[in-house]
């Protein structure tokens, strides 16, 4: 296992609220990503982090905001969330020119009514 | 068109052939990765490649980086190596992992 835990792990929630994944990392990596999946697409880059409070957008950006205060911690905001942010999401970590590069996290499973 | 394409989408097999899923990639890119998602399960990276070949038991990985392609092999294939394989590249504007679509594979007893 590569350290990263993802909470909730599965969430139901109703149009107009707002919604917030954790995801952890015991690694101590400098790298942090949220992609979103989908039927029919790969994996969608939403965020990314390459530090504490050092964060940037990724393809499917709009709707959601992230945060990072700790090393450790990579949070996924929907301020409001939509049915079309129904969705799997995984976070992962990447350490760079080690190993296998970027490991994922267990994932979150969305559902937005 | 997508910058990863895979193919083919589905794959049926039966136990203990010799399996192939194809990716080709039209960016230039750092590295190659092959990950492995089970129905309903999260994501695991078997190989990261940026030339040659790698195996890791029944597994083999080769990329061409000339031709831009990619093959992921699996021999004497089992009910278990059921799953959905996802090749992703490293590379293009961003350098960011690309992902294709996914090979879904099933093997059957």
């Amino acid at each position: 296992d590569a350290g990263i835990t993802q909470s909730p792990r599965h969430k139901v929630t109703e149009t107009g609220t707002p919604v917030t994944l954790r995801c952890h990392q015991t690694e101590n990596h400098r790298y942090m990503y949220w992609y979103r999946q989908d039927p029919g697409h790969g994996l969608r880059l939403i965020h990314y982090s390459y530090g504490v409070k050092d964060t940037d957008k990724g393809e499917v950006s709009d709707g959601y905001s992230v945060s990072r205060s700790k090393t450790e911690d990579f949070l996924l905001t929907l301020e409001s969330a939509t049915s079309s942010q129904t969705s799997v999401y995984f976070c992962a970590i990447r350490d760079p020119g080690q190993g296998l590069d970027q490991y994922f996290g267990p994932g979150t499973r969305l559902t937005v009514t | 068109k997508n910058e990863v394409e895979q193919s083919p989408q589905n794959l049926t097999a039966q136990e203990g052939e010799f399996i192939t899923i194809n990716c080709s990639y039209s960016v230039g890119i750092s590295a190659l990765h092959w990950l492995q998602q089970h129905p309903g399960g999260g994501i695991v990276s078997l190989f990261m490649l940026s030339s040659g070949k790698k195996k890791h038991g029944r597994l083999i990985a080769t990329i061409n980086i000339q031709e831009k392609h990619s093959s992921l092999h699996i021999t004497a294939s089992h009910p278990r190596d059921s799953a959905v394989y996802i090749c992703a590249v490293r590379g293009g504007a961003t350098n960011k992992l690309i992902f294709g679509t996914g090979t879904l594979l099933a093997v059957q007893p």
